[in-house]
């Protein structure tokens, strides 16, 4: 499984946008990238997944570049309530499913 | 939106019971999971299951713990004699069981489990 390596914490304040980058220099061809966000004693929420380029939902921007070693997950103008532990999560199909957690990013929003 | 439920939300036992932790999946997800996070540590898998049997386990899953899925809703989890550090939150996940690395997996809120 590809190791995983992002900010252990980041402070920002209501209203701004958010980057956390993950650097993942030994992803394989065949593995997707995946961030969760978790709120104490809650489960992880799946925020967004890609393979490549630039993938937009309702909640989140995901960036990947071309080489795909790193990817950057954008939160645009974030309020109290995204003050979360995000994790990036690389892995693709290859006999197993089991999801491998490493420490997240803490983000903390400011009022 | 479809979403993983558990049962019940906190569980305190005493130590050397049985447990059993409830979780019903999204009902056209084919895989399912459990996960456990001690306070302050990262989140840890323990199972996998596929087609009425486990599909991976990881080292903690020892002959402690078992799950099943005893109707066509339910998944449990049950931990026999309890100990100590069996104290976490426990989370069940399931997925559709795509192929390919894009297989997601929803968690449920998850079951605080102490143990006294």
């Amino acid at each position: 499984l590809a190791k995983t390596t992002q900010p252990i914490s980041m402070d920002s304040y209501e209203g701004q946008e958010v980057n956390i980058t993950c650097s993942h220099n030994n992803i394989a061809t065949n593995d997707y990238i995946t961030w969760y966000q978790q709120f104490p004693s809650q489960g992880p929420r799946f925020i967004i997944q890609g393979y490549k380029t630039k993938v937009t939902n309702e909640v989140a921007s995901l960036f990947i570049p071309a080489d795909r070693k790193s990817s950057t997950l954008s939160l645009p103008r974030v309020s109290l309530s995204d003050t979360a532990v995000y994790y990036c999560l690389v892995g693709g199909y290859t006999g197993r499913r089991a999801l491998t957690f490493g420490s997240g990013t803490r983000l903390q929003v400011q009022p | 939106e479809p979403e993983v439920t558990q049962t019940p939300s906190h569980q305190v036992t005493q130590m050397g019971q049985e447990v059993i932790l409830r979780c019903v999946p999204i009902s056209n997800h084919l895989y399912f999971y459990w996960y456990r996070q001690i306070l302050g540590q990262k989140v840890e898998f323990l199972v996998s299951f596929y087609n009425n049997e486990i599909s991976e386990k990881s080292e903690i899953f020892d002959d402690q713990f078992s799950v099943e899925r005893p109707d066509g809703s339910n998944f449990t989890l049950k931990i026999r004699s309890t100990k100590l550090e069996d104290s976490a939150m426990y989370f069940c996940a399931s997925s559709e069981g795509l192929a390919g690395g894009s297989d997601t997996q929803y968690f449920g809120p998850g079951t605080r489990l102490t143990v006294l």
